[in-house]
């Protein structure tokens, strides 16, 4: 069955430092794979996705993830953290019928 | 952008009535939509597949009888939880698939509290 790892409930970084927040995942075929961004109180927004192809994408600010197909990796990075980035971070793998599996989320602090 | 919209975003109700939540998408059609409930620092949980025109697909251990969902138009899916109780208090949201079929837009939810 298909699942997703968020390795680190909770990360705290300086505002200005770099992030990386992990995901990995169970998937037997080629995933689909997307990190979300919830702010308190609000819904998810799509950070970036992964198809096919270039296996670095760029999201919305700032963000991007590497797909590595032998680790089974999707991790999520930003080389310079803002204190607006304080959130909850959830990642996710598509399975079927149109149906995501998140992962249980990464809460991130920024210290300023 | 694909926007989805939630109204309300919170309500209160008494013990034993019933809250209806709208989830609409507003700049395209959605032929499906989710609806998952959160509990605080939980990730999500998917409640059911609401498709345009026909019946709901619950997930396994979700009450469909009491968690009423209707997906009348393309635009429009709603969620109502009948004889709500106390333990029915969450952070409900919804999720339209896009015309890829694999990606969602999510609505800002609505934080149900039952008193």
């Amino acid at each position: 069955a298909q699942s997703v790892t968020q390795p680190d409930i909770h990360i705290t970084v300086s505002e200005g430092a770099s992030l990386e927040l992990r995901c990995n995942y169970s998937y037997g075929a080629t995933p689909y794979l997307f990190w979300y961004v919830q702010s308190p109180g609000q819904g998810l927004q799509l950070l970036l996705k992964y198809f096919s192809g270039d296996t670095l994408v760029q999201g919305i600010k700032g963000f991007e993830a590497e797909f590595k197909r032998s680790q089974s990796s999707f991790n999520l990075r930003k080389p310079s953290v803002h204190w607006s980035d304080a959130a909850e971070y959830f990642c996710a793998v598509y399975t079927n019928a149109g149906k995501s599996t998140f992962g249980d989320g990464t809460t991130l602090t920024v210290k300023p | 952008g694909a926007v989805v919209s939630q109204h309300p975003s919170r309500v209160i109700c008494k013990s034993g009535t019933s809250v209806k939540i709208e989830c609409r998408s507003l700049d395209f059609q959605a032929t499906t939509m989710f609806w998952y409930r959160q509990f605080p620092k939980q990730s999500l949980m998917l409640m059911a597949t609401s498709n345009e025109g026909s019946k709901a697909t619950y997930e396994q251990g979700v009450e469909k009888d009491k968690f009423l969902i209707n997906h009348a138009s393309l635009t429009l899916s709603t969620l109502t939880v009948t004889s709500a109780h106390p333990e029915d208090s969450s952070f409900y949201i919804c999720s339209a698939l896009t015309s890829s079929r694999y990606e969602q837009y999510f609505g800002p939810g609505t934080r149900l509290t039952v008193t």
